[in-house]
């Protein structure tokens, strides 16, 4: 069973860093793109960045290039978003997913505040 | 980027009737493959999106055979046969065939 477990979200002020980790289980993770999705409170989704299987290739929505990075850890099932420079409309749920042309399987997610 | 216009946005429906969510694209979803990747997602209260179907008709594995999807180009429609109250939630559509990946705004389907 495929299982996606994100960790490492909290409050944190505009301006502020966090890292954010997924820990992936029950399928072939460095077989497997991935990708980060989020969703603003009481709002829709939105894709933010996804990763090829050996971490060479990466594509970010444009609201988050420059201040955010994707990376992952093929030897520890582990995916990551490197978030700097936060603002206040960055606050959401952050989805980790498993990427097959869109997300297929989801975590439960992590919640990103960014206020002052 | 690739706008995805859901209607309606909010879908009261009576339970053991049918419902149809419909998904309009800004452009062709038809990727050099040959293949679209326009997939739905249902999100129930309180829980994380779960894919429903993929490459527009595709159920994924333990999704009623009341959901099913089609179409084609830029038009795209969800349909559930006969709506239980497990399908109360949101209903995206969603486009992976062009960076950046693109949701719809998400349809409300709530119990009459």
């Amino acid at each position: 069973e495929v299982q996606l477990v994100e960790s490492g979200g909290g409050l944190v002020q505009p301006g502020g860093s966090l890292i954010l980790s997924c820990a992936a289980s029950g399928f072939p993770f460095s077989r497997s793109w991935m990708t980060w999705v989020r969703q603003a409170p009481g709002k829709g989704l939105e894709s933010v960045a996804e990763i090829k299987e050996d971490g060479s290739k990466t594509n970010y929505v444009d609201s988050v290039k420059g201040r955010f990075t994707i990376s992952r850890d093929n030897a520890k099932n582990s995916l990551y978003l490197q978030m700097n420079s936060l603002r206040v409309e960055d606050t959401a749920v952050y989805y980790c997913a498993t990427e097959n042309w869109g997300p297929a399987h989801w975590g439960r997610g992590t919640l990103v505040t960014v206020s002052s | 980027d690739i706008v995805m216009t859901q209607s309606p946005l909010s879908l009261p429906v009576t339970l053991g009737q049918p419902a149809s969510i419909s998904c309009r694209s800004s452009q062709s979803l038809v990727y050099s493959d040959g293949n679209t990747y326009l997939h739905w997602f249902q999100q129930r209260p309180g829980q994380s999106p779960r894919r429903l179907i993929s490459e527009v008709s595709n159920r994924d594995s333990g999704v009623p055979d009341r959901f099913s999807g089609s179409g084609s180009g830029t038009d795209f429609t969800l349909q559930i046969t006969r709506v239980e109250a497990e399908d109360v939630g949101v209903y995206y559509c969603m486009q992976g065939t062009h960076w950046p990946q693109t949701f719809g705004q998400g349809t409300k389907l709530e119990i009459k």
